[in-house]
């Protein structure tokens, strides 16, 4: 079955640039979509495709896709952005499978 | 705007069954994919279930493959997960979510609901 790896934590200064990788054989070859959730509240769609960003999500979330590793980038945070992040693909053989999860502090 | 509402959930017995339903608004029912995703207290999201737009199709993860069923009444707008033979590690809050993409299965979800919590417990 096919694994995601992401890190258990991050934390930012506001203002700031955050990383949050998701890692994956060969990821690059399959379409990653990633997720905030605040704690408490539902998922909310914020990266699709990789890159597309639903409407009404910042233009701040970017996501990039290559080799081993997907990213989803958080331009310029604020105290909002605190939440888990959670990678997310379809496998042939683990079908629609979610990343551990990563937790953004902003400092 | 897109509105999905669990219930439900409740505290049962473990080997009982419980029905969750999600009613769905703001969009139309009937041309989408719906899923039902979980996350055990203080862990991260598991994918559960879906049922093609039109009923048709339904995939389940193997943790609940034989136990769990999912069904959809498009006159009603209301999507359903029929638990059976419930266990103590199906404790979880429950989600329902609406597919991204129109008439097909797709892999990522849009719009979720808020949540029913299902716990299981003797």
């Amino acid at each position: 079955s096919y694994v995601l790896t992401q890190p258990p934590s991050v934390s930012v200064a506001p203002g700031k640039t955050a990383k949050i990788t998701c890692g994956g054989s060969n990821i690059e070859i399959k379409s990653v979509h990633w997720y905030q959730q605040r704690p408490g509240q539902a998922p909310v769609l914020v990266i699709y495709n990789n890159g597309d960003r639903p409407s009404g999500i910042s233009e701040r979330f970017s996501g990039s896709n290559s080799g081993d590793t997907a990213t989803l980038t958080i331009s310029r945070v604020e105290a909002g952005d605190e939440a888990d992040y959670y990678c997310q693909l379809w496998d042939v053989d683990s079908d629609r499978l979610f990343g551990p999860g990563t937790k953004v502090t902003v400092l | 705007q897109v509105q999905l509402v669990e219930s439900g959930g409740g505290v049962v017995q473990p080997g009982r069954s419980l029905r969750l339903s999600c009613a769905a608004s703001g969009f139309i029912f009937s041309d989408y994919a719906m899923h039902w995703v979980r996350q055990a207290p203080g862990k991260g999201l598991e994918w559960v279930a879906v049922v093609s737009y039109d009923g048709s199709d339904e995939y389940y993860a193997d943790s609940v493959k034989g136990r769990f069923s999912v069904s959809r009444d498009n006159s009603q707008n209301t999507l359903y997960l029929q638990m059976n033979s419930l266990r103590v590690d199906d404790t979880a809050v429950y989600f329902c979510a609406k597919d991204g993409l129109l008439l097909v299965l797709g892999d990522y979800f849009d719009h979720w609901g808020q949540g029913t919590l299902v716990a299981v417990s003797s």
